[in-house]
């Protein structure tokens, strides 16, 4: 089956620009997750949905973070206006379910704020 | 608080064994995760824990401790395509499927 896509796989911005990531999942799977993974870290949960609905988006800088499932399949990610601080790869991962499922994750997009 | 710790990295030899461990400390328990992680890659699914005991699978195992609060990987027959960061990963008791993972265990094989 298709993996988790993920686009652009890089992006280079200057700070104080804006940015948007995009990220369809596996066929069928009802939860997606957002996370950032900053060089030499774990990934971080940013935001999480159930079909369309956000179920935790507690570390989410909504100042300038925005993300969104309108039809419960594909979501973006956006950053406006970016800072030095957000250079990292953002992963998206998909999941059958927000039970003891799984999570599998996208390539990722590599974010360079410069 | 929440807290994953594991060692930042490690060097093993080839054809070796090697035991990555992870002590967490996290507001509920729903089960604990390892990953693998090559440079500039996703992170893929290594192993799944929610009771005591050893999982095995392959060349690879999981142990997990809930009283303790503590896991590890055991990877065997180390091979040179093992080399890859190995990320301990907690499923918290309130938010349905949130993983809390650890900073990675960067793991070197040397032949």
């Amino acid at each position: 089956e298709a993996g988790v896509a993920q686009s652009p796989r890089y992006k280079i911005i200057e700070k104080r620009q804006s940015v948007a990531f995009w990220c369809n999942p596996i066929s069928g799977h009802a939860t997606l997750y957002w996370y950032q993974q900053i060089l030499g870290q774990g990934p971080k949960l940013l935001i999480q949905f159930q079909n369309n609905g956000v179920v935790d988006d507690s570390q989410l800088p909504k100042d300038r973070f925005s993300a969104e499932r309108l039809k419960g399949v594909d979501s973006t990610l956006k950053i406006q206006p970016a800072k030095l601080e957000d250079s990292a790869v953002y992963l998206c991962a998909s999941s059958f379910g927000q039970g003891p499922y799984e999570q599998f994750f996208g390539p990722g997009t590599r974010l360079t704020v410069l | 608080g929440q807290n994953i710790d594991q060692p930042t990295e490690m060097t093993a030899t080839e054809g070796a064994i090697v035991q990555i461990n992870c002590t967490y400390q996290t507001s509920g328990f729903n089960g604990l995760f390892w990953y693998q992680q090559h440079a500039g890659e996703a992170p893929t699914f290594l192993s799944y824990n929610v009771l005591d005991g050893l999982e095995e699978k392959g060349r690879f195992s999981s142990f997990l401790s809930r009283s303790k609060g503590y896991s590890y990987l055991l990877l065997k027959e180390l091979q040179m395509k093992d080399s890859a960061s190995y990320l301990c990963a907690v499923r918290g008791g309130n938010q349905g499927g949130k993983l809390i993972f650890g900073q990675g265990t960067e793991l070197s094989v040397k032949p």
